[in-house]
């Protein structure tokens, strides 16, 4: 595998499961990220870890948890979620999070997320 | 309130001529400015990015220009290839603190016709 990964590619689940969607780079990368993508708007970041390091939250609900193991593993855990929830989740890695390294972020495939 | 934005969802462009893409912003803290590209079941990937002391960065059929007293920069390609339909995403660097940010816009979805 080359890149960023992302498992499953798809995935549909009721507002009562707990399910969790998984990231993985083979890159080398110090940071990673997830991002959120809903119907006509813009990519929006939800979490930041660097060196496994969360630094970021961006005001997520908590029926999101991320957890990072090591630098190459990236999760999302995902419970009682809501309709609204439904999007495309993309997870990024970047070298580090000092510019310019940050720039230039690489992103995995995405998970389609439906809440039903 | 969209810090980036990008008023145009779609662009249709015969092969061979140029393609302007557009993105306007709101935040002068903006440092840095960069275009990703998107193919269909793929994540967006890097193209193009511009430092905000600069008001052009060319990149062989790419090149970004960046007005900072209208808050606005562009993404020109010529000449345009079927192979460059795809949506592209403007984006800008929040530099600073704890946490570095890219900021995106929502996208312009451009069709290069045969």
């Amino acid at each position: 595998e080359t890149g960023v990964t992302q498992t499953p590619r798809h995935l549909v689940m009721g507002m009562t499961n707990k399910k969790s969607l998984k990231c993985e780079q083979h890159l080398g990368h110090n940071a990673m990220y997830w991002y959120k993508q809903s119907a006509k708007k813009p990519l929006e970041l939800m979490f930041v870890y660097n060196f496994k390091e969360q630094t970021e939250n961006n005001s997520v609900p908590s029926r999101f948890s991320p957890e990072c193991p090591n630098s190459s593993h990236l999760f999302l855990h995902l419970h009682t979620l809501q309709p609204e929830d439904s999007a495309l989740y993309l997870c990024a890695s970047s070298q580090g999070q000092q510019a310019p390294d940050f720039y230039e972020q690489y992103f995995g495939p995405g998970t389609r997320l439906t809440v039903t | 309130d969209q810090q980036v934005k990008q008023n145009s969802p779609s662009l249709s462009v015969q092969e061979g001529r140029i393609s302007i893409l557009n993105c306007d912003y709101t935040n002068s803290m903006f440092d840095y400015f960069l275009w990703y590209k998107k193919y269909p079941a793929e994540g967006p990937t890097f193209l193009i990015s511009i430092s905000s002391i600069k008001d052009k960065n060319e990149d062989g059929r790419f090149t970004v220009f960046l007005n900072k007293s209208a808050k606005h920069l562009s993404l020109h390609i010529v000449p345009s290839q079927p192979g460059d339909s795809a949506v592209y995403f403007c984006a800008a660097s929040l530099y600073g603190g704890a946490t570095n940010k890219l900021i995106f816009g929502t996208g312009t979805l451009l069709a290069v016709q045969p």
